[in-house]
């Protein structure tokens, strides 16, 4: 199975600053036949369920607000927070999609400094 | 509006069964791939079990195979999963969720439900 991993477990940042999540996997997830990156990332609120943010690691889902970024590729990628909300605590995870066996990173909390 | 109704959850004693049930409207169910993910108290999520469009292709983690069986009825709109030899360890809440594609790999999950809570304990 692929591994994802990502850092920090837990970040506490100033309202208004930047968040830096990473996410690293165990073997490319990049796919070359249509040289997509097969990750998305996801944003769970306390008692709510996940909801989608970005997928093929840099492509927003429509209605997303744009200080959310994703970059990387291969096996090592980045979410940012641009500007960061009170709205944004949250806890935020990767996940990959390139096999069947889908896995999740082990989540990262976002909290206001 | 996509929506997914998760139902079925309780209480199970160790070594019982349990199916749990998702309701999808909102969309054509029949066109995508859709999943069970979980997640235990406090934890992170991992992902249960898959099935294409058409049913005709599963998937499902280590940690449920053999024990797990999900399955769909596209003429109601129903994912549902076969719970059996429940474990402690199965403890969590239960997310269907729908995939953007029609098949499992290349198919991220773009809508997800509210959770249904399985508690196995005696």
């Amino acid at each position: 199975d692929i591994v994802m991993t990502q850092s920090p477990d837990s970040l506490a940042v100033s309202l208004g600053e930047r968040a830096t999540i990473n996410c690293k996997s165990s073997q490319s997830i990049l796919y070359s036949s249509d040289n997509k990156n097969y990750l998305a990332w996801y944003q769970q609120k306390p008692g709510q369920p996940p909801k989608l943010l970005i997928f093929w690691a840099s492509t927003r889902k429509s209605g997303v607000p744009d200080r959310f970024s994703g970059s990387g590729s291969g096996t090592d990628f980045t979410l940012t927070i641009n500007s960061l909300q009170a709205d944004d605590v949250a806890v935020y995870y990767c996940q990959q999609y390139y096999s069947t066996q889908w896995t999740f990173g082990q989540g990262t909390k976002v909290e206001i400094k | 509006e996509v929506q997914l109704l998760e139902s079925g959850g309780g209480l199970v004693q160790p070594g019982g069964s349990l199916r749990l049930s998702c309701a999808a409207s909102g969309f054509s169910f029949s066109s995508y791939a859709v999943s069970w993910v979980r997640q235990a108290p406090g934890k992170g999520l991992e992902w249960v079990s898959g099935i294409s469009d058409s049913g005709g292709s599963t998937y499902y983690a280590d940690s449920v195979k053999g024990r797990f069986t999900i399955s769909r009825d596209n003429s109601k709109n129903t994912l549902y999963v076969q719970m059996d030899s429940l474990r402690a360890e199965d403890t969590a809440v239960y997310y269907c969720a729908k995939g953007s594609y029609n098949y499992g790999s290349g198919s991220y999950l773009d809508y997800w439900g509210q959770g249904s809570l399985v508690t196995v304990s005696s």
